[in-house]
């Protein structure tokens, strides 16, 4: 079972390059999110969905785009990368008859730095 | 709008309890949750509790809410160096399907 997959792990970019960091899961679920994770910050939610062609923004959407056109794909893009998208992402879903029980499915991270 | 704050580091001696906090200021959140990160990988649930439960034991964890104080703690009984991670406090924010998450608390398991 692949479960949560992210690509790229891993990912430098320069000041104003534009890049989409993948996120596909296997297991039909209706939610899916992307996260950021800084130190001493914890998770940030930056965008989530509900389901295929429906997003809604989160705590820190400003400089981030989503699209969901099918369950399986949540691709989340950086127009214009400035230094404060250097962070660590994580995409998760969960099932809708699972909300309640906080059973995300978390992929394996992708860190991007931003130079 | 939503907060969870956390204390950012614990250290204890293996086979001693750690006790890892957290308060929340939605006081409508129906769950609460503790996920474990280990290094390198995404975050795991632990357990959860619903909002009108005081406590919940699962195997070495127990976990306790006080809603009046709208806080919440894990405690993990006879810590273990495999225990040893960052562990993050998160709510179902009511009403929405969105999880937020705490700052983490990293435990570090001395041997």
């Amino acid at each position: 079972n692949a479960g949560v997959t992210q690509t790229p792990k891993f990912r430098i970019l320069k000041i104003g390059q534009s890049m989409t960091l993948q996120c596909t899961q296997d297991m039909n679920h209706n939610y899916m999110y992307w996260y950021r994770q800084d130190p001493g910050m914890g998770l940030k939610l930056i965008y989530y969905s509900v389901g295929a062609g429906i997003t809604d923004k989160g705590e820190v959407p400003n400089g981030y785009n989503v699209s969901r056109s099918t369950t399986e794909d949540f691709p989340l893009r950086l127009e214009l990368a400035a230094p404060s998208q250097t962070s660590v992402y994580f995409c998760a879903s969960i099932n809708e008859d699972r909300v309640g029980t906080g059973e995300l499915f978390f992929g394996e991270g992708s860190r991007l730095t931003v130079l | 709008g939503e907060d969870v704050e956390q204390s950012l580091f614990l250290s204890v001696r293996e086979g001693d309890s750690s006790v890892i906090n957290c308060t929340y200021t939605d006081s409508s959140s129906t769950y609460l949750y503790w996920y474990k990160q280990e290094p390198g990988a995404g975050l795991q649930l632990l357990t959860y509790i619903f909002s009108n439960m005081d406590m919940k034991q699962d195997q070495r964890l127990t976990v306790l809410l006080n809603k009046k104080d709208k806080h919440l703690s894990l405690r993990i009984a006879d810590t273990q160096t495999g225990d040893s991670a960052i562990y993050f406090c998160a709510e179902n924010a009511s009403g929405t399907y969105k999880y937020i998450f705490g700052t983490g608390t990293r435990l570090k398991v001395l041997a």
